[in-house]
């Protein structure tokens, strides 16, 4: 079945630091990718869409400019948290739709990020 | 405004009973009806998934329920076991856009042996 590895699967970094996270589709290509935030006993939170070669499209109240995200092919898609606070703490999860999985959508494992 | 309501908030059941967990929708546009599991610190699984041309789809113990008229689906977990214990997330999509996931809040099943 179609995977998306995500990686690091859990960082910690320091305020004001950026912080690269990865998700890899492995077996198909991702023509559209999802970036989720899901704080504790919460639903997941869409925070943008990319569509791979396109900018992302935010979701209202998503700060574009704090979280970049880049597409660049039907493989990978990266989002970095720049300037990274506190605030900032909390679970990032990938998914990606792309061909030959219908209407399916797959998640990546998630990463835990936490700035100290 | 959220598009997908989901209940109950928290399930507890017994080993071997049954867990019933519903959703409701207000788009009509939507046409696909996942659901997802997910234990503590990973990604969401889908579990189960139905469109609208069907009223039910079993797949082992799990079963989607699906009443396009009152826009409502929900899951059943025949026979639950402890290993069933996780939060469980109904969503839907206009999947034949390739549009985003719109989730419920959420449930967690806990499930005593």
């Amino acid at each position: 079945g179609a995977v998306v590895s995500q990686h690091p699967s859990r960082v910690i970094c320091k305020s004001g630091t950026s912080v690269k996270i990865e998700c890899r589709s492995l077996d198909f290509q991702a023509t559209t990718m999802f970036w989720y935030r899901q704080f504790p006993k919460q639903s997941l939170m869409l925070m943008a869409t990319s569509n791979e070669g396109s900018k992302a499209t935010y979701e209202q109240g998503v700060e574009k400019d704090k979280f970049l995200i880049n597409h660049a092919s039907l493989t990978l898609s990266t989002l970095t948290v720049t300037s990274a606070h506190p605030e900032d703490s909390s679970f990032y999860i990938c998914s990606a739709r792309g061909g030959g999985q219908g209407y399916g959508y797959t998640f990546g494992s998630g990463t835990r990020l936490t700035v100290v | 405004q959220q598009q997908v309501k989901q209940s109950p908030q928290s399930l507890i059941v017994q080993k071997g009973g049954i867990s019933i967990i519903n959703c409701a929708y207000e788009n009509t546009a939507f046409d696909y009806f996942p659901w997802y599991q997910q234990f503590p610190g990973k990604g969401p699984a889908l579990l189960i998934a139905i469109r609208p041309d069907v009223s039910e789809k079993k797949e082992g113990r799990f079963t989607i329920s699906f009443n396009k008229s009152a826009k409502q689906f929900s899951l059943h977990i025949m026979d639950s076991q402890p290993g069933d214990s996780a939060t469980y997330f109904c969503a839907a999509s206009r999947g034949s856009t390739l549009g985003r996931l719109y989730f419920g809040r959420g449930t967690q099943l806990t499930v005593w042996p």
